[in-house]
């Protein structure tokens, strides 16, 4: 079936720090990629997104870069801020399988401290 | 538009007790799903909806019924409240297909004493 394993957390950096949050997958069919974030207290929304292989999703500074020879869909950002601290989820949806459910990692907890 | 809606934002329920979490959408969205989400377990999906009159299970079903009468609603009922099912619910909806992102509610923490 499919799977998405994240880098686990949590994760405390100082502002402006350079982030790296780890995400490979596998999947039975051609996956689209997101990252979704988690502000507290508050659902997912959606981050970025990539659809197919080599695609760059960007956002708010955040980018992520579709891998398919290694299977990583990696969320980074060059300089951190204390409003970046929620929780991150990377996730994958197939195109034409499993009616197109969502299969989400585990999420990582980043904390940027001033 | 209003997104994903859903009702009570908080509640506290008696072990035994039954209870319908409500959500609705109005972005015209086929798709609809639940999840809980619980301290270290990430998300896992209860049931979903590819469309009205349609629905099926996902990992984590048993306890809970759902039904798709409408395209914007797709409420959740919790039959017989246990403690295990303290936790944080999510509603979300999407357009069909592997390309779109989904959308979600701003949950629903339930405790059940």
């Amino acid at each position: 079936g499919d799977s998405v394993t994240q880098m686990e957390g949590p994760v405390t950096l100082s502002e402006e720090a350079f982030l790296t949050i780890n995400c490979t997958y596998t999947a039975t069919g051609y996956p689209s990629l997101f990252w979704y974030v988690q502000y507290p207290g508050e659902g997912l929304q959606l981050l970025l997104k990539a659809t197919k292989a080599d695609d760059k999703g960007s956002n708010k500074g955040f980018e992520a870069t579709y891998r398919k020879e290694t299977t990583s869909f990696h969320l980074e950002k060059g300089s951190v801020q204390v409003s970046d601290s929620a929780v991150y989820f990377c996730a994958l949806r197939v195109v034409g399988t499993n009616a197109g459910k969502s299969t989400f990692g585990d999420g990582t907890t980043l904390t940027v401290k001033p | 538009n209003a997104g994903v809606t859903q009702t009570p934002k908080f509640q506290v329920l008696k072990t035994g007790q039954s209870m319908t979490l409500q959500c609705a959408q109005d972005m015209n969205h086929e798709y609809m799903s639940w999840y809980r989400q619980d301290p270290g377990m990430g998300l896992r999906l209860i049931h979903y909806s590819v469309g009205a009159g349609i629905t099926d299970q996902g990992e984590v079903p048993n306890g809970y019924n759902v039904s798709r009468s409408t395209t914007e609603d797709f409420p959740l009922r919790l039959l017989s409240a246990a403690p295990s099912q303290t936790s944080v619910y999510f509603c979300a909806s999407s357009f069909t297909g592997g390309s779109y992102e989904q959308y979600f509610g701003p949950g629903t923490r339930l405790t059940v004493t």
